[in-house]
């Protein structure tokens, strides 16, 4: 049953430490995206990987950073430079060559203390 | 500067009636346009898509349809159901000129609530 995993779902830190956001697939997708969603807004993209060992900026990458070691993971780290972490992430990947069509996992709602 | 914007934060429609989510866009190098329905805490699913060599796409319940000369898309929902209540996003897709990359860029979103 393959698909997209983001652990945990809930996720609370102190102000000021860095946190990991996890995501797995097991698609088969080579690429894969950090977005991230604040109410009335629409999702905007964090960074992004097109493949192994390699990843972009997209629009709002100040404050993250991420690897990705292993085609089946890209994690996301939210570190204390970023100024408004509390957010709803959620994290994508897509077909390869076929980068229109992301499908995206259940997401991780941070909440910054 | 938002180039995909979907000016109803909310719709609100009758259960059979038909629900129409709007979108505009601003950047004419797109080529792709997808619709996404998502439910609180949860991840986007995708919904139906439509290419721009097409001018509506049709599947089941849901028509896309695309204005290119407008830059306009909407979803029509027909009939409307319960349980589409949920918040849709309208997204565009641009190649990035010969490269096989490109990037989505998504509206607000609509909330839709479909009333029993």
């Amino acid at each position: 049953d393959g698909g997209i995993t983001q652990s945990p779902k809930y996720l609370f830190r102190k102000e000021g430490q860095n946190v990991t956001l996890s995501c797995e697939q097991n698609l088969n997708h080579d690429a894969m995206y950090w977005y991230r969603q604040d109410p009335g807004q629409g999702l905007r993209l964090i960074y992004y990987s097109q493949i192994v060992n390699d990843f972009q900026k997209g629009d709002i990458a100040e404050g993250y950073s991420v690897s990705r070691e292993k085609k089946e993971s890209f994690p996301l780290t939210v570190t204390s430079a970023q100024k408004n972490p509390t957010a709803f992430y959620l994290c994508a990947s897509s077909r390869p060559g076929i980068y229109n069509e992301q499908f995206f996992g259940p997401g991780t709602r941070l909440t910054v203390l | 500067d938002q180039q995909v914007k979907q000016n109803s934060p909310s719709l609100s429609v009758q259960e059979g009636r038909i629900s129409i989510l709007n979108c505009d866009y601003t950047n004419s190098m797109f080529d792709y346009f997808l619709w996404y329905k998502k439910y609180p805490a949860e991840g986007p699913t995708f919904l139906i898509s439509i290419s721009s060599i097409k001018d509506k796409n049709e599947d089941g319940r849901f028509t896309v349809f695309l204005n290119k000369s407008a830059k306009h898309l909407s979803l029509h929902i027909v009939p409307s159901q319960p349980g589409d209540s949920a918040v849709y996003f309208c997204a565009a897709f641009a190649n990035a000129g010969g490269t096989s990359y490109g990037k989505l860029t998504f509206g607000q979103g609509t909330i839709l609530t479909v009333h029993p």
